[in-house]
């Protein structure tokens, strides 16, 4: 069965320094999701794909966050420079146009900013 | 503002008794309503949604406008329940989830 691929899965990066994760969705899938889970929270939706284009990245801090993907497939979250609070779980997901609710999670990367 | 709000970070039960697991919503519009569940180890994944007014694993949920909830019910819990549950919520143009914080349910044999 098709899965999100995510990497790493686990990162610890000391503040100030940059960092990137990888996001594979499912093939066919148009939409890409990054999310941002805190310790105790739900996931909060960071940046928004439909094929390349960014459709929402409201809650992305752009000072310091990026993310791209520039052929409509994989995509890449940056961070730099990384701060202690950017430490959480970020999770990648992909949906397919038919069926935009039905949101495919990955395994996610844990960060940890010392 | 949106805002979906799951009161209870823990719910324990035993085998065998009804489970609720509450979730109330803000929303200005028409809301759409989903249930994600995660098990030990597993990826975060869909469990129902309100338009479909189904019984996914024996789970139900209604939603009531009048109150502004979307409450997730099973009348018998089993152990295999046990897991994180988050209650999330479409808004926007772009089906955007907004999710709350979650609920571990632990059922105990």
């Amino acid at each position: 069965e098709a899965e999100v691929a995510q990497s790493p899965r686990y990162k610890i990066t000391e503040k100030s320094q940059a960092v990137a994760f990888w996001c594979d969705p499912i093939s066919g899938h148009a939409t890409l999701y990054w999310y941002r889970q805190i310790l105790g929270q739900g996931p909060e939706l960071l940046v928004q794909f439909q094929d390349e284009s960014v459709v929402d990245d409201s809650q992305l801090p752009k000072d310091r966050f990026s993310a791209e993907r520039l052929k409509g497939v994989d995509s890449t979250l940056k961070i730099q420079p990384a701060e202690l609070g950017d430490s959480a779980m970020y999770l990648c997901a992909s949906s397919h146009y038919r069926d935009p609710y039905e949101q495919y999670f990955g395994p996610g990367t844990r960060l940890t900013v010392t | 503002a949106q805002r979906v709000t799951q009161p209870e970070k823990l719910l324990s039960v035993f085998k065998g008794a009804p489970v609720e697991l509450k979730c109330n919503y803000s929303y200005s519009g028409s809301p759409e309503l989903f249930w994600y569940v995660q098990y030990s180890r597993q990826r975060l994944q869909l469990l129902l949604r309100h338009i479909s007014r189904e019984s996914i694993k024996g789970f139900t949920a209604d939603l009531n406008k009048g109150e502004t909830s979307f409450h997730l019910k099973k009348p018998f819990a089993q152990e295999e329940d046990s897991a994180m549950y988050y209650c999330a919520l479409s808004s926007g143009g772009y089906n955007k989830l907004i999710f709350g914080a979650g609920t571990r349910l632990a059922v105990h044999p």
